[in-house]
C-alpha cells in the first residue's frame, strides 16, 4: 500500500524568500506523483506532476519538484514567493492499478510581509 | 464556465435529513469521484465511477451513496445526515495521461449538519 508524509503542517515565509514544502511517501512499486494547492475558499488546482521522465518537473506560478527516487521524495520549491501564494499545498500519489490518488495531510503555506 | 460545477456551494442541514449534493461536468471524462475534506486529514475518498455503470466505494463510504446519472453527472447523498459528516466535499474528474490519472476538481460544497 502506498502512503504520503507531508511532513510540515505549516510553513511560514517571508515574501520573496524561497520556500521548500515536503513530501514523502512509501510505495513498493513505481508511482505518479502530484502537487495540488488550494487557495481559500477555493477547490484544488492541479500545480504540477510527476509522471516519467525528467526528474524536475517544473509546474504554474514558478514552482517545480523533483522526484528523488533513492529517498522516496517529492519536495515542492520556490525561489521566491509571493503572498498571492498563500494557499494550503497538497502532495498525492497514485501506483495502484485502479489509479486511486492517495493524499497528503497538506501544508498551509503562510507568506509573512 | 467552469468545468466541473457542484451544486449546492454551501449547505446548512439537520441531523436526520437527506442532503443530496449534486456534480456536473463538462470535461469530457469518464472517470468522477467523490472525496470529503477535514482540517488536517487531507483528502479521503468516499465514492468513484469509471463510467456509468461502474460505481466503487472508497475508503470512507458508510452513510453515503452516489448515482452516476450520466457521464457527466455524479450526485452524492446521504441518506440520514449525522453531525460529523460536516465537512468541505469535492467532486472531482480525471483523464488518462501517460499512465497515470491527472484528477480535476469542482469548487467544493461546504456542509455543515447541525
Amino acid at each position: 500500500a502506498q502512503s504520503v508524509t507531508q511532513l510540515d503542517s505549516q510553513v511560514p515565509v517571508f515574501e520573496e524568500a524561497p520556500v521548500e514544502l515536503r513530501c514523502n511517501y512509501s510505495s513498493s512499486v513505481s508511482v505518479y506523483l502530484f502537487w495540488y494547492v488550494q487557495y481559500p475558499n477555493q477547490g484544488l488546482q492541479l500545480l504540477l506532476k510527476y509522471l516519467s521522465g525528467s526528474t524536475l518537473v517544473k509546474g504554474i506560478n514558478g514552482f517545480e519538484a523533483e522526484f528523488n527516487k533513492s529517498q522516496t521524495s517529492f519536495h515542492l520549491r520556490k525561489p521566491s514567493v509571493h503572498i498571492s501564494d498563500t494557499a494550503e499545498y497538497f502532495c498525492a500519489v497514485s501506483a495502484d492499478s485502479n489509479y486511486q490518488l492517495i493524499w497528503g495531510a497538506g501544508t498551509k503555506l503562510i507568506i509573512k510581509p | 464556465d467552469a468545468d466541473v460545477t457542484q451544486t449546492p456551494r454551501n449547505r446548512i442541514t439537520k441531523t436526520g435529513k437527506r442532503i443530496m449534493l449534486e456534480c456536473s461536468q463538462t470535461k469530457g471524462h469518464d472517470r468522477m469521484y467523490w472525496y470529503r475534506q477535514d482540517p488536517g486529514l487531507g483528502l479521503r475518498l468516499i465514492y468513484y465511477s469509471f463510467d456509468v455503470k461502474d460505481i466503487n466505494k472508497g475508503e470512507i463510504s458508510d452513510g453515503y451513496s452516489v448515482s452516476r446519472q450520466a457521464q457527466a453527472k455524479f450526485s452524492l447523498s446521504l441518506e440520514s445526515a449525522i453531525p460529523n459528516q460536516t465537512a468541505l466535499y469535492f467532486c472531482a474528474t480525471s483523464a488518462w495521461d501517460r499512465g497515470a490519472d491527472t484528477q480535476y476538481f469542482g469548487p467544493g460544497t461546504r456542509l455543515t449538519v447541525l
